[in-house]
């Protein structure tokens, strides 16, 4: 069975400063990798995806993720965060069909906290 | 196009009684899912249903239970509620895009287990 582990809770950040929020996964087979975020009160919205081919991911926002099959990583990147982007991020995982019967496995998020 | 849309917004039930949240699927997906999320923590994947079939399921008791109708529309009933069923939960309908759904998640039903 597949787990991800978001290293860090929280992450403190000041505004225009870069970010990286770190996930690592563990599978016995190859997998799906994806980036969500939720706003307070509100749902998921994918930010960015890892499926196959190159392994820097762009996505929308401003962020990208680069996936690191050696060391079983999809860490979240951004060059300049603004005050909009606090939120909860949250890495998933899924093997076989990428999100279809077997589901998502999502790790336990990282608030990212911008301040000014 | 619309998104997904969840209702309730916010729930309160007892300890003991029963409850069905409902889910619209995006215009055009087939498949819907159900997540929970505790306060903190991360979604957890109950079940997937597909053309109105439970197509697989998480780690959830059986009085976790689910329906998909022809428009795709979705509920999930939940019996004999406990305190620790207080959470987000999160509907989430698919696009299948080559070999990977890509889930498209409505704003969650906030239930509250007293």
């Amino acid at each position: 069975a597949q787990s991800v582990t978001q290293l860090d809770s929280q992450v403190p950040v000041f505004e225009e400063a870069p970010v990286e929020l770190r996930c690592n996964y563990s599978s016995s087979v190859s997998v799906y990798l994806f980036w969500y975020v939720q706003y307070p009160n509100q749902g998921l919205q994918l930010l960015l995806k890892y499926l196959s081919g190159s392994t820097l991911v762009k996505g929308i926002n401003g962020f990208e993720a680069e996936f690191n099959k050696s060391q079983t990583s999809f860490h979240l990147r951004k060059p300049s965060v603004h005050i909009s982007d606090t939120a909860e991020y949250f890495c998933a995982v899924s093997e076989g069909s990428g999100g279809g019967a077997d589901g998502l496995t999502f790790g336990k998020g990282t608030h990212l906290i911008i301040q000014p | 196009e619309t998104g997904v849309t969840q209702s309730p917004t916010h729930l309160i039930k007892t300890r003991g009684q029963q409850v069905t949240l409902r889910c619209s699927s995006q215009s055009g997906h087939n498949t819907v899912s159900w997540y929970q999320q505790a306060l903190g923590q991360g979604p957890q994947f109950i079940f997937q249903y597909y053309r109105e079939e439970e197509n697989g399921r998480g780690n959830f008791p059986p009085r976790f239970s689910g329906l998909q109708f022809p428009n795709y529309s979705s509920e999930l009933n939940v019996n004999a509620l406990e305190l620790d069923d207080s959470a987000l939960y999160l509907c989430a309908s698919s696009l299948r895009v080559g070999r990977v759904y890509e889930q498209y998640f409505g704003p969650g039903t906030r239930l509250t287990v007293t």
